[in-house]
């Protein structure tokens, strides 16, 4: 059993703030990490996949980094706006997908406060 | 491009009964991913398919069962329904199978009575 776990559960921050979680993963066979934001009432869309340690992506005011050799990926957001508003998910893949499909963690739900 | 369309997006069934879900992915793409959420819980892995076969099956109890047609549309069916079934089973699709970006449908919430 693969444990994906996200931290905070959830984060109340101000808007135009800037703000940062966490998502642990194994270390080992490690395959990808993907970040997912879902917003309520729609379906979880991708933002990120990341594969290589060391990686950083960034799109618009939100990137992501990766350690693989520790197994943690940050995300961080600058400049908080209310549509930012969201659950945030990570999830994990060992190559091929293998038993486990994408292991997700339980999300850090964003609020961002006017 | 049409994205990923679940149906129906509401049902509610009683114990015992048995219940088939539907998911069309994005044209093009041959992988089809089945999750199951439950409140306080990640997204739990059902199955996967890819080109009509089931290429891996998360630790769920043989009631819950699926398949993948030549179009690459899936079915979900959970059989005896129970109440623990209860839930929001999202299906989402990707062009790579096994580690690819999953395209995600809205969902279809079930409730058990």
């Amino acid at each position: 059993i693969l444990n994906v776990e996200q931290s905070p559960q959830s984060l109340h921050v101000q808007e135009g703030d800037s703000t940062n979680f966490t998502c642990s993963f194994p270390s080992s066979n490690f395959y990808a990490l993907h970040w997912y934001r879902w917003e309520t009432a729609k379906s979880p869309e991708a933002l990120f996949v990341m594969t290589l340690n060391g990686d950083e992506k960034k799109k618009g005011r939100i990137s992501a980094t990766l350690n693989t050799k520790e197994g943690y990926s940050y995300l961080y957001i600058k400049g908080s706006q209310p549509e930012d508003s969201a659950t945030y998910l990570c999830a994990f893949s060992r190559p091929g997908g293998g038993a486990d499909g994408l292991t997700f963690g339980k999300g850090t739900h964003l609020i961002i406060q006017p | 491009k049409a994205g990923v369309t679940q149906t129906p997006r509401y049902l509610i069934k009683t114990r015992g009964q048995q219940v088939t879900l539907s998911c069309s992915p994005i044209s093009g793409h041959r992988s089809v991913s089945w999750y199951q959420q439950t409140p306080g819980q990640g997204l739990q892995f059902l199955f996967e398919y890819f080109s009509e076969t089931q290429r891996n099956k998360g630790n769920f109890p043989g009631r819950f069962s699926g398949r993948q047609f030549s179009n690459s549309r899936s079915e979900m069916n959970v059989s005896t329904l129970e109440l623990g079934d209860s839930a929001l089973y999202l299906c989402a699709s990707s062009f790579i199978a096994g580690t690819g970006e999953l395209f995600f449908g809205e969902g279809s919430r079930l409730t058990v009575l």
